[in-house]
C-alpha cells in the first residue's frame, strides 16, 4: 500500500499560514503527491497536486523536495473555514488515504 | 468544475436488506470509478476499483460477494450492499477520474458520500 505519514492534528489561530509536512519516503517514480480536505461527513475535496519542486494554485502551495521524500502543504492566512481533515495521497491511477492532519483554526 | 454525484445521500434499512448506492460523473466520462468507505473518525478505506464494462477489483478483505458493483456506462457506478448487517453501517464515498491531458494523474473527484445506518 501507499504509505504516507502525517502529524494527526495541528492547531492555527486565523490570519496564519499553515504548513502541513507528509512523509512518503517509498515514492515510486511515477507517483504523484495530491492533498485533499475534507469536512465532516463530506466526500474529499481536492487542492492540490504536484510531482516535484513547487506548485501553487488559488488556495494553496505544495513544495516537494528534490528527493521527493516528503511535501509540505501551506495554507496562507488561514479562516475558521479551514478547519478541516488535510490528507497527503502519493499514487498513480489508485490513491489510498493515510490518517489524515485534523486542522483546527481557532479566533 | 467537475460534479461526481452520489444517491442516496442517507439510507437507514433493516438489517438483511440490500442497498444500492448509484454514483454518477455529471460532465465527463469515467472509465475508472472508485468505492471508499469510512468509520467515524477514521480516514477513507479503498474497497474496490470500478472499470467501466469489466469487473471491479477489490482490495483485500473485502468481500465482493456482499459489495456487488457495477460500472455500466462511463458516467454510472453502482455499490449495492447485499444483505446488510449494522457493521456495514459506514459512510460510503465514490470517486472518479476525469481524463487528463498532459502531465498529472487527473483531479480525482468525490461524491457527497452516502450515509448508509443498518438497524
Amino acid at each position: 500500500l501507499a504509505k504516507t505519514t502525517q502529524p494527526i492534528s495541528m492547531d492555527s489561530y486565523e490570519g496564519q499560514e499553515v504548513n502541513i509536512t507528509c512523509s512518503h519516503n517509498n515514492i515510486a517514480t511515477n507517483d504523484y503527491i495530491t492533498w485533499y480536505q475534507q469536512f465532516p461527513s463530506q466526500g474529499p475535496r481536492f487542492i492540490i497536486q504536484g510531482y516535484k519542486t513547487k506548485v501553487t494554485n488559488e488556495v494553496a502551495s505544495l513544495f516537494i523536495p528534490a528527493d521527493r521524500k516528503s511535501s509540505t502543504l501551506s495554507l496562507p492566512r488561514v479562516s475558521l473555514s479551514d478547519t478541516a481533515v488535510y490528507y497527503c495521497l502519493r499514487g498513480g491511477n489508485k490513491l489510498t488515504f493515510g490518517t489524515g492532519t485534523q486542522l483546527k483554526v481557532e479566533l | 468544475g467537475a460534479v461526481v454525484s452520489q444517491h442516496p445521500s442517507r439510507v437507514i434499512c433493516k438489517s438483511g436488506t440490500s442497498v444500492k448506492i448509484e454514483c454518477r460523473s455529471l460532465d465527463f466520462q469515467a472509465t475508472t470509478m472508485f468505492w471508499y468507505r469510512q468509520f467515524p473518525k477514521q480516514s477513507l478505506m479503498l474497497m474496490a476499483t470500478s472499470n467501466e464494462g469489466s469487473k471491479a477489483t477489490y482490495e483485500q478483505g473485502v468481500e465482493k460477494d456482499k459489495f456487488l458493483i457495477n460500472h455500466a456506462s462511463l458516467t454510472l457506478s453502482t455499490l449495492t450492499v447485499t444483505s446488510a448487517h449494522p457493521e456495514d453501517s459506514s459512510f460510503y464515498i465514490c470517486s472518479a477520474r476525469a481524463r487528463q491531458r498532459g502531465v498529472g494523474t487527473g483531479e480525482l473527484f468525490f461524491g457527497e458520500g452516502s450515509r448508509l445506518t443498518v438497524l
